[in-house]
This record gives C-alpha cells, structure tokens and sequence, in this order.
C-alpha cells in the first residue's frame, strides 16, 4: 500500500472563493485520480490527473471549474474555483501503485461552502 | 451505459447475526471487482479485489465471492466494529484509461 495525505482536512469557505487541495504519496505511483462524495452518496470521478499534461476530466466536470495539476509522480493539486454551496462535498485524491489493480486512498478534504 | 448497484442501502445486524451484501454489475471490459469499506469521515480502505466468476477472498469476517453478474459480501458472526459503510467498485479501462465505478454503497450498523 501507500501512504496518501491530503491538506487542508476540512475547511469552511465563503461563496466565490477557491480553494486548493493537496494530495501528496509517499511512493511513486501511475495514476492519480480526484473524486467527490457528495454527503449521503458514493464516489464520483472527476477527473484522473496526468503528469506533465492537462488531466481527464470525466463527463459534468470541467477544467475551469476543477483545474488540476500533477507535476510530479507523487503529488497532485485539486482547485474548486468560484465555489457555492451546491460544492460541499468530501473530496476524495486517490492512486494507482505500480503493479496493482486497486486503487488507494487518501484521508479525504471535508468542504463546507457557505 | 456501465452501472453498480449495490443492496440493501442499510443493514442492521445483531452481533453474531451472518449476513450478505450484493453488489450486481453492468459494465463492459471488466478488469476486476473491488470492495471498500469507509469509515464516517474517512476515505474508503482496500479490502479485495476479485477478477473472475467463482473466485473468492476472505479476511477475517469478511469474504468476497463473485459471479458473471454481481459480487457478494458475507459476514459471518458480524462484531459491532465491522459497522461502516461497505462500497463495491467495477474496475473498467473506457477512454483509453482505467476508471473505478462506485456502487452507492450498504450501510452496515451492527448492534450489540
């Protein structure tokens, strides 16, 4: 396995603002994959960050709204730009390790837009 | 269209009282079946991965088994720690990469 951390934990955020999620694994990996968990409901996939080029975003999300980086193999940024409450939400880094199938996953961003 | 429908949403057991939770699929290029489990603020936590008809994995309590169409998840003589929310994802490669897709998951509340 891995060891995933992500910053901030949790945070309170007024409407409009953007707020910048760290994920950060301790070991090289080949994928890095962003999801939401909207409160009461399952994983979603928004997008799967590349190294070195612009990330995959999955259908109802986009680019302006989640810009993502990967500028390394181990660490990844999520942005969630001009946020309203319908974005509170857990967000979820996870990654694929080098000769494995399962993906693991980081402690989640608790997101609380007022 | 690929979809993961888990059942029942929520559960609740007695200590010691076996019981199985569902998770039927539709996907097509299927590379394996996960189970999860999440704790209430947590992020999920790997418990098996399953890649064909008939095969089966156990950990403790728990064992995994899955056929052409669904998986299942056993728990036998359940302890009030293994409450949680237990999440099957299909493991699939659309687009041209890999993709998890998530089942809503079964809350699983077991009593003393």
């Amino acid at each position: 396995s891995a060891v995933i951390s992500q910053k901030p934990s949790r945070d309170i955020c007024q409407r409009g603002t953007s707020l910048t999620i760290q994920c950060q694994v301790d070991s090289q990996v080949t994928m890095m994959f962003w999801y939401r968990q909207q409160p009461g409901q399952s994983l979603t996939l928004i997008a799967t960050a590349n190294q070195g080029s612009e990330a995959t975003y999955e259908s109802g999300f986009v680019i302006d709204k989640f810009p993502i980086s990967r500028p390394n193999l181990t660490f990844s940024t999520l942005t969630v730009s001009n946020m309203s409450p319908e974005d509170s939400s857990i967000y979820l880094c996870s990654v694929d390790l080098i000769g494995a199938d399962e993906q693991f996953f980081g402690p989640g961003t608790r997101l609380t837009v007022l | 269209e690929d979809q993961v429908t888990q059942s029942p949403e929520a559960l609740r057991l007695q200590e010691g009282e076996s019981s199985s939770l569902n998770c039927s699929y539709t996907v097509s290029g299927l590379r394996g079946l996960f189970w999860y489990r999440q704790d209430p603020g947590k992020g999920p936590e790997f418990l098996f991965t399953l890649y064909s008809a008939g095969e089966e994995k156990e950990k403790e309590r728990l064992k995994a088994t899955l056929t052409k169409k669904e998986s299942f998840l056993h728990i036998t003589a359940p302890k009030p720690e293994d409450s949680a929310t237990y999440l099957c994802a299909v493991h699939t490669f659309s687009g041209g990469y890999n993709k998890l897709i998530f089942g809503a998951g079964t809350r699983l509340a077991v009593h003393p």
